[in-house]
């Protein structure tokens, strides 16, 4: 079936300027999480969707960062006046229990 | 803090010897642990599992081995492809009300060569 898929795949935007980055996850996963991973580092936790429950947001790095996942599905992270230091593969991922996480291909997003 | 840590960056070794793939942790409160494989411009895929109530799992080639008291894990590769050549990333995580957030190392560079 279809995975976890990501867009855009590649962003150029310039400092100060929002981006949107969308997420569709596996049909039927409840649960939602956002990583990123920047140059030469592992994976940093975002923000995580279980179900109807309130959000996890304890990975955001500032209140530039937002999340939300309309109907249980597709998730939006969204970053407001971007910097340079968000430049990042933002990765996005779904899981139907709480462990096995399937990820997505990622957003390169670089801020100019 | 860097709750898991993969202190080897990078490991190279001879197609069909076996690839040991090292991760500590510090967090005695994680039961969970996973091995993710990530090839460039891909998302990472699972690997493997392993719970703490368990010391062994394996799966073909691959097998975790957990050492609680060590706070150590290891990925043992038998024998490696060249196939096998990928970023390598151990991830913990908490059951409970930590829901299902991996924490993750920096990841280990394997290259495995004809």
């Amino acid at each position: 079936g279809a995975g976890v898929s990501q867009s855009p795949s590649n962003k150029v935007t310039e400092k100060g300027k929002d981006v949107e980055l969308r997420c569709d996850p596996i049909s039927g996963h409840t649960a939602l999480y956002w990583y990123r991973q920047s140059l030469g580092q592992g994976l940093e936790f975002l923000i995580y969707f279980q179900g109807n429950s309130a959000p996890d947001k304890s990975g955001l790095p500032s209140d530039r960062f937002s999340a939300e996942r309309t109907g249980g599905s597709v998730s939006t992270l969204t970053i407001q006046r971007t910097q340079q230091e968000d430049s990042a593969v933002y990765l996005c991922a779904s899981s139907l229990s709480t462990y096995e996480q399937y990820f997505g291909p990622g957003t390169r997003l670089t801020v100019t | 803090d860097q709750q898991v840590k993969q202190n080897s960056p990078s490991l190279s070794v001879q197609e069909g010897r076996i690839s040991i793939l090292n991760c500590d942790y510090t967090n005695s409160m994680f039961d969970y642990f996973l091995w993710y494989k990530k090839y460039p411009a891909e998302g990472p895929t699972f690997l493997i599992s392993i719970s703490s109530i368990k010391d062994k799992n394996e799966d073909g080639r691959f097998t975790v081995f957990l050492n609680k008291s060590a706070k150590h894990l290891s990925l043992h590769i038998v024998p490696s492809q060249p196939g096998d050549s990928a970023v390598y990333f151990c991830a913990a995580s908490r059951s409970g009300n930590q829901g299902g957030k991996l924490i993750f190392g920096q990841g280990t560079e394997l290259s495995v060569k004809p």
